[in-house]
C-alpha cells in the first residue's frame, strides 16, 4: 500500500520568512495530494491540493509542487505569519479505491 | 463541502467499558472513514465504513475492538470496546470520495482511566 514520508517533523521560522515542508510517496499510481492544516484542538482543514496532471499550484501565500518522477511533493508558505503556526499534514490517495494516507506531520512555529 | 457533526466531543471512561461515537453528515456521502489520532501524532485509519455491509479494517484494527455501523449514507458509529488507557486518543470521522477532498468531524477526545 501507499506510504507517505514527511520532513521535517518540526520547523521554526521567523515571521516573514518562507517555510517548506517535503513529502515523498511510494505508490507511483497515486494521483491526488492534499495538504491539511491542524490547529491545536481543532479538526484538520484542507489548505491546498494538487493532482498528478499538474506540477504546481498556488493560492496566495501557499503553493504546492509535485515531482511525479521523483515521487515527492512540497508545501511552500511565503511571508509566514504567526497564525500559520500549526501542524501540517501531507497526504496521498492511491489509485483505485484506497483511502487517504497521511504523513506524520510537521509542527510549524512562526516566531514574531 | 460536507458538514459533519460528531459526538460526543469528549468523554472520560472507565477501563473495561465501551463508548460509541456518532458521526452525522448533512448530505449523502459514499465514503465514510474513522481515524485515530494519538496525542502529537498523525492520523491513522481505523476502517472504512461501508453502507450496507461490514466495515473494512486496516491492519492492527479488528471488528471486535472497534465495531462500526453504517445504516445509511449520512450516519455512522464507531464503538471502542473494552477500553484500556491505551485507547485514550482522538477519534475522527471523515467523509470524501476517493481522489478528492476529505472532510473531518471535530473529533472525540477519549480519556480512559
Amino acid at each position: 500500500g501507499e506510504n507517505v514520508e514527511q520532513h521535517p517533523s518540526t520547523l521554526s521560522v521567523q515571521e516573514g520568512d518562507s517555510a517548506v515542508i517535503k513529502c515523498t510517496y511510494s505508490d507511483s499510481a497515486s494521483n491526488y495530494f492534499p495538504w491539511y492544516k491542524q490547529e491545536l484542538g481543532k479538526r484538520p482543514q484542507l489548505i491546498i491540493d494538487i493532482r498528478s496532471n499538474v506540477g504546481e499550484k498556488k493560492d496566495q501565500r501557499i503553493a504546492v509542487t509535485l515531482n511525479k518522477t521523483a515521487k515527492h511533493f512540497s508545501l511552500h508558505i511565503t511571508e509566514t505569519q504567526p497564525e500559520d503556526s500549526a501542524v501540517y499534514f501531507c497526504a496521498a490517495f492511491g489509485a483505485g479505491n484506497t483511502p487517504l494516507v497521511f504523513g506524520k506531520g510537521t509542527r510549524l512555529s512562526v516566531i514574531a | 463541502s460536507a458538514v459533519i457533526s460528531q459526538k460526543p466531543s469528549r468523554d472520560i471512561c472507565q477501563r473495561g467499558t465501551s463508548l460509541t461515537i456518532q458521526c452525522q453528515v448533512d448530505s449523502q456521502v459514499t465514503m465514510m472513514f474513522w481515524y485515530r489520532q494519538q496525542p502529537g501524532q498523525s492520523l491513522t485509519l481505523i476502517a472504512t465504513a461501508n453502507q450496507g455491509s461490514e466495515a473494512t479494517y486496516e491492519s492492527g484494527f479488528v471488528i471486535d475492538k472497534f465495531p462500526i455501523s453504517r445504516p445509511n449514507l449520512t450516519f455512522s458509529t464507531l464503538t471502542v470496546s473494552n477500553m484500556s488507557p491505551e485507547d485514550s486518543s482522538i477519534y475522527l470521522c471523515s467523509v470524501g470520495d476517493f481522489g478528492s477532498e476529505a472532510f473531518f468531524g471535530q473529533g472525540t477526545r477519549l480519556t480512559v482511566v
